[in-house]
Protein backbone atom coordinates (compact mmCIF):
# COMPACT_ATOMS: atom_id res chain seq x y z
CA UNK A 1 0.00 0.00 0.00
CA UNK A 2 1.19 3.55 -0.83
CA UNK A 3 1.62 6.23 2.01
CA UNK A 4 3.46 8.40 4.48
CA UNK A 5 5.78 6.94 6.68
CA UNK A 6 7.15 8.53 9.68
CA UNK A 7 9.80 7.57 12.20
CA UNK A 8 10.48 7.67 15.15
CA UNK A 9 6.47 7.58 16.73
CA UNK A 10 8.00 9.16 19.90
CA UNK A 11 11.51 11.36 19.92
CA UNK A 12 13.92 12.36 23.01
CA UNK A 13 15.87 14.79 23.22
CA UNK A 14 18.15 16.42 25.25
CA UNK A 15 18.80 20.33 25.57
CA UNK A 16 21.28 21.36 23.19
CA UNK A 17 20.86 18.63 20.60
CA UNK A 18 19.66 18.42 17.03
CA UNK A 19 17.55 15.46 16.15
CA UNK A 20 16.44 14.70 12.76
CA UNK A 21 12.65 13.08 11.87
CA UNK A 22 12.13 10.94 9.14
CA UNK A 23 9.73 11.04 6.40
CA UNK A 24 9.75 8.72 3.37
CA UNK A 25 6.65 8.35 0.78
CA UNK A 26 6.18 5.92 -1.82
CA UNK A 27 3.34 8.11 -3.51
CA UNK A 28 5.66 9.39 -6.34
CA UNK A 29 4.10 12.73 -4.82
CA UNK A 30 6.64 15.79 -5.96
CA UNK A 31 5.41 17.56 -3.25
CA UNK A 32 6.56 17.19 0.68
CA UNK A 33 5.64 19.62 4.09
CA UNK A 34 6.28 19.39 7.50
CA UNK A 35 4.15 20.65 9.64
CA UNK A 36 3.87 21.39 14.10
CA UNK A 37 0.64 20.68 15.92
CA UNK A 38 0.32 22.05 19.00
CA UNK A 39 -2.43 22.30 20.69
CA UNK A 40 -5.15 24.84 20.33
CA UNK A 41 -2.83 26.19 17.57
CA UNK A 42 -3.96 24.06 15.18
CA UNK A 43 -1.02 23.03 11.95
CA UNK A 44 1.63 25.29 11.67
CA UNK A 45 3.73 25.30 8.28
CA UNK A 46 7.38 24.59 8.76
CA UNK A 47 9.03 23.97 5.24
CA UNK A 48 7.75 22.79 2.38
CA UNK A 49 9.41 21.22 -1.28
CA UNK A 50 8.02 21.58 -4.36
CA UNK A 51 10.83 19.70 -6.52
CA UNK A 52 13.98 17.43 -5.49
CA UNK A 53 17.03 19.79 -4.50
CA UNK A 54 14.67 22.85 -3.64
CA UNK A 55 12.34 23.51 -0.47
CA UNK A 56 11.03 26.65 1.08
CA UNK A 57 10.44 27.81 4.15
CA UNK A 58 6.85 28.21 6.01
CA UNK A 59 5.34 30.51 8.30
CA UNK A 60 7.68 29.29 11.59
CA UNK A 61 11.03 27.85 9.53
CA UNK A 62 13.25 29.15 12.83
CA UNK A 63 15.50 26.56 14.19
CA UNK A 64 14.51 23.99 11.80
CA UNK A 65 15.86 22.91 8.42
CA UNK A 66 15.45 20.13 5.48
CA UNK A 67 16.54 18.47 2.61
CA UNK A 68 15.47 17.40 -0.29
CA UNK A 69 17.86 15.04 -2.12
CA UNK A 70 15.68 12.07 -2.72
CA UNK A 71 11.87 12.26 -4.36
CA UNK A 72 10.91 9.75 -1.92
CA UNK A 73 12.33 11.57 1.31
CA UNK A 74 12.11 14.76 3.23
CA UNK A 75 13.93 14.31 6.78
CA UNK A 76 13.39 17.08 9.24
CA UNK A 77 16.21 18.73 11.56
CA UNK A 78 15.10 20.05 15.10
CA UNK A 79 18.04 22.21 15.88
CA UNK A 80 19.42 23.53 19.54
CA UNK A 81 18.58 26.78 18.15
CA UNK A 82 14.56 26.09 18.31
CA UNK A 83 13.35 26.98 21.47
CA UNK A 84 10.37 24.64 21.87
CA UNK A 85 10.63 22.14 20.42
CA UNK A 86 8.13 20.11 22.20
CA UNK A 87 5.32 19.22 19.41
CA UNK A 88 3.53 17.04 17.38
CA UNK A 89 5.77 16.75 14.02
CA UNK A 90 3.22 15.93 11.06
CA UNK A 91 4.70 15.40 7.20
CA UNK A 92 2.48 15.14 4.36
CA UNK A 93 2.73 15.09 0.44
CA UNK A 94 0.77 15.84 -2.46
CA UNK A 95 0.93 15.68 -6.23
CA UNK A 96 2.29 19.04 -7.59
CA UNK A 97 1.01 20.95 -9.48
CA UNK A 98 -3.15 20.52 -9.00
CA UNK A 99 -3.99 22.80 -6.58
CA UNK A 100 -7.53 21.02 -5.35
CA UNK A 101 -5.18 17.62 -4.55
CA UNK A 102 -5.30 17.18 -0.52
CA UNK A 103 -2.34 16.43 1.36
CA UNK A 104 -1.86 13.22 2.41
CA UNK A 105 -0.53 12.84 6.29
CA UNK A 106 1.67 10.46 8.08
CA UNK A 107 1.32 9.02 11.48
CA UNK A 108 3.37 11.78 12.92
CA UNK A 109 6.07 12.24 15.51
CA UNK A 110 5.58 13.39 19.12
CA UNK A 111 9.34 15.19 20.45
CA UNK A 112 9.51 15.48 24.01
CA UNK A 113 12.66 17.02 25.69
CA UNK A 114 14.29 15.53 28.51
CA UNK B 1 -2.31 36.74 2.91
CA UNK B 2 -4.88 33.68 3.53
CA UNK B 3 -5.92 33.06 6.77
CA UNK B 4 -8.56 30.28 8.41
CA UNK B 5 -10.58 30.32 11.38
CA UNK B 6 -12.46 27.88 12.89
CA UNK B 7 -14.50 29.60 15.76
CA UNK B 8 -15.77 26.71 17.92
CA UNK B 9 -13.10 25.46 19.38
CA UNK B 10 -14.34 22.75 21.62
CA UNK B 11 -17.97 21.62 20.76
CA UNK B 12 -19.81 18.89 23.07
CA UNK B 13 -22.72 16.64 21.74
CA UNK B 14 -24.82 14.01 22.66
CA UNK B 15 -25.17 11.15 20.67
CA UNK B 16 -28.20 11.80 17.75
CA UNK B 17 -27.32 15.56 17.91
CA UNK B 18 -27.02 17.74 14.85
CA UNK B 19 -23.78 18.73 14.12
CA UNK B 20 -22.34 22.41 12.53
CA UNK B 21 -18.42 23.21 12.81
CA UNK B 22 -17.60 27.08 11.47
CA UNK B 23 -14.87 27.58 9.14
CA UNK B 24 -14.40 31.05 7.50
CA UNK B 25 -11.85 32.29 5.15
CA UNK B 26 -9.88 34.96 4.00
CA UNK B 27 -8.73 35.26 0.10
CA UNK B 28 -10.46 37.21 -2.92
CA UNK B 29 -9.76 34.74 -5.15
CA UNK B 30 -10.46 30.76 -6.79
CA UNK B 31 -10.28 28.81 -3.81
CA UNK B 32 -10.06 25.08 -2.59
CA UNK B 33 -11.59 23.86 0.36
CA UNK B 34 -10.57 21.07 2.94
CA UNK B 35 -12.09 19.38 5.79
CA UNK B 36 -9.96 16.78 7.96
CA UNK B 37 -10.57 14.80 10.48
CA UNK B 38 -7.91 13.50 13.20
CA UNK B 39 -9.51 10.88 15.18
CA UNK B 40 -7.72 10.01 18.46
CA UNK B 41 -4.13 8.03 17.71
CA UNK B 42 -4.93 8.45 14.38
CA UNK B 43 -3.64 10.52 11.27
CA UNK B 44 -5.44 13.11 9.42
CA UNK B 45 -7.36 12.17 7.05
CA UNK B 46 -9.01 13.87 4.29
CA UNK B 47 -13.11 14.36 5.45
CA UNK B 48 -14.44 16.08 2.26
CA UNK B 49 -13.35 19.00 -0.38
CA UNK B 50 -14.49 21.70 -2.78
CA UNK B 51 -12.49 23.17 -5.47
CA UNK B 52 -15.19 24.11 -7.93
CA UNK B 53 -19.15 23.02 -9.08
CA UNK B 54 -21.93 21.97 -6.69
CA UNK B 55 -21.18 24.48 -3.70
CA UNK B 56 -22.75 21.37 -1.30
CA UNK B 57 -20.24 18.64 -1.17
CA UNK B 58 -20.76 15.29 0.41
CA UNK B 59 -18.04 13.51 2.24
CA UNK B 60 -17.01 10.72 4.30
CA UNK B 61 -19.43 8.65 7.10
CA UNK B 62 -22.30 11.33 6.09
CA UNK B 63 -20.51 14.64 6.52
CA UNK B 64 -21.03 17.29 3.92
CA UNK B 65 -20.13 21.00 3.71
CA UNK B 66 -21.87 23.61 2.09
CA UNK B 67 -19.71 26.69 0.13
CA UNK B 68 -20.78 29.70 0.65
CA UNK B 69 -18.74 32.53 -1.45
CA UNK B 70 -20.54 35.35 -0.40
CA UNK B 71 -19.92 34.38 2.97
CA UNK B 72 -16.29 33.08 3.09
CA UNK B 73 -17.59 29.82 4.89
CA UNK B 74 -17.55 26.33 4.22
CA UNK B 75 -18.93 25.01 7.18
CA UNK B 76 -19.26 21.33 8.23
CA UNK B 77 -22.16 19.20 8.75
CA UNK B 78 -23.86 15.90 10.18
CA UNK B 79 -27.24 15.56 10.76
CA UNK B 80 -26.83 12.59 13.43
CA UNK B 81 -23.30 12.46 15.34
CA UNK B 82 -22.49 9.24 16.92
CA UNK B 83 -19.95 8.36 19.56
CA UNK B 84 -17.17 7.31 17.15
CA UNK B 85 -17.28 10.88 15.46
CA UNK B 86 -15.54 12.07 18.33
CA UNK B 87 -12.51 13.56 16.99
CA UNK B 88 -10.37 16.82 15.97
CA UNK B 89 -11.93 18.78 12.73
CA UNK B 90 -9.86 21.21 10.58
CA UNK B 91 -10.83 23.43 7.78
CA UNK B 92 -8.16 23.87 5.62
CA UNK B 93 -7.78 26.40 2.59
CA UNK B 94 -5.43 26.49 -0.19
CA UNK B 95 -5.97 29.53 -2.57
CA UNK B 96 -4.24 30.55 -6.06
CA UNK B 97 -0.86 29.64 -7.31
CA UNK B 98 0.49 28.48 -3.90
CA UNK B 99 0.17 24.88 -3.04
CA UNK B 100 0.60 26.20 0.83
CA UNK B 101 -2.48 24.44 2.87
CA UNK B 102 -3.38 26.74 5.39
CA UNK B 103 -5.02 25.30 8.42
CA UNK B 104 -7.68 26.91 10.80
CA UNK B 105 -6.71 25.81 14.44
CA UNK B 106 -9.27 22.48 14.65
CA UNK B 107 -12.06 21.94 16.64
CA UNK B 108 -12.63 19.44 19.04
CA UNK B 109 -15.78 17.31 19.11
CA UNK B 110 -16.53 15.00 22.21
CA UNK B 111 -19.69 13.26 21.36
CA UNK B 112 -21.55 11.83 24.69
CA UNK B 113 -23.32 8.47 24.47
Amino acid sequence: DGGITQSPKYLFRKEGQNVTLSCEQNLNHDAMYWYRQDPGQGLRLIYYSQIVNDFQKGDIAEGYSVSREKKESFPLTVTSAQKNPTAFYLCASRVQGISNQPQHFGDGTRLSIL
Amino acid sequence: AQSVSQHNHHVILSEAASLELGCNYSYGGTVNLFWYVQYPGQHLQLLLKYFSGDPLVKGIKGFEAEFIKSKFSFNLRKPSVQWSDTAEYFCAVNGGATNKLIFGTGTLLAVQP
